[in-house]
């Protein structure tokens, strides 16, 4: 059983459409995350939830915006796609609000954008 | 920024020799976590130091934390290819809201 389950693993479309990506997780974590790794590798944490309420929100464009509908599943929804926001998007959970522990993570979603 | 910064950026190893890598830091933290990426895949969590720690060992694997010089070393004792991989150090600060940071990570070549 996958732990933390992302969808679509890959993601080419052009510039200017909507997607969306989609995370569950079947660990009963009250945490969600939402990463963002850049061609170099460099990690950066865009959202944050617990239990389904916002906590972290990295500055990050409102073209991003992500969508709780319970503590186990978040997902990521983009307008309007831009050349810049091509990346391995990672969601990730844990037990409880600020990380105290590990972090747990999908295997990622690669977005190209054309 | 108060990431953590790894060092060396690529580390090439044979088999059978010790790996370290180096983090630093900027900023109080509450704890420093290790995390390993394989190619293509999610990061996988190592091991967690909690910053009134100085040692912590898990199986080959042995982290060091400074506090004062705000640095963190990873040791990987008895290298083996499939250790090949981007490591990568995590720095929780920030109170119960915390935030973890990452920074850009140690990329790893184990040669057999």
């Amino acid at each position: 059983d996958t732990a933390v389950s992302q969808t679509p693993k890959y993601l080419v479309t052009q510039m200017g459409n909507d997607k969306s990506i989609k995370c569950e997780q079947n660990l009963g974590h009250d945490t969600m995350y939402w990463y963002k790794q850049d061609s170099k590798k460099f990690l950066k944490i865009m959202f944050s939830y617990n239990n389904k309420e916002l906590i972290i929100n990295e500055t990050v464009p409102n073209r991003f915006s992500p969508k709780s509908p319970d503590k186990a599943h978040l997902n990521l929804h983009i307008n309007s796609l831009e050349l810049g926001d091509s990346a391995v998007y990672f969601c990730a959970s844990s037990p409880g609000p600020g990380a105290f522990g590990e972090l747990f993570f999908g295997e990622g979603s690669r977005l190209t954008v054309l | 920024s108060q990431q953590g910064e790894e060092d060396p950026q690529a580390l090439s190893i044979q088999e059978g020799e010790n790996a370290t890598m180096n983090c630093s830091y900027k900023t109080s933290i509450n704890n420093l976590q290790w995390y390993r990426q394989n190619s293509g895949r999610g990061l996988v969590h190592l091991i967690l130091i909690r910053s009134n720690e100085r040692e912590k060992h898990s199986g080959r694997l042995r982290v060091t934390l400074d506090t004062s010089k705000k640095s963190s070393s990873l040791l990987i004792t008895a290298s083996r290819a499939a250790d090949t991989a981007s490591y990568f150090c995590a720095v929780l600060f920030g109170g119960s809201q915390g935030n973890l940071i990452f920074g850009k990570g140690t990329k790893l070549s184990v040669k057999p």
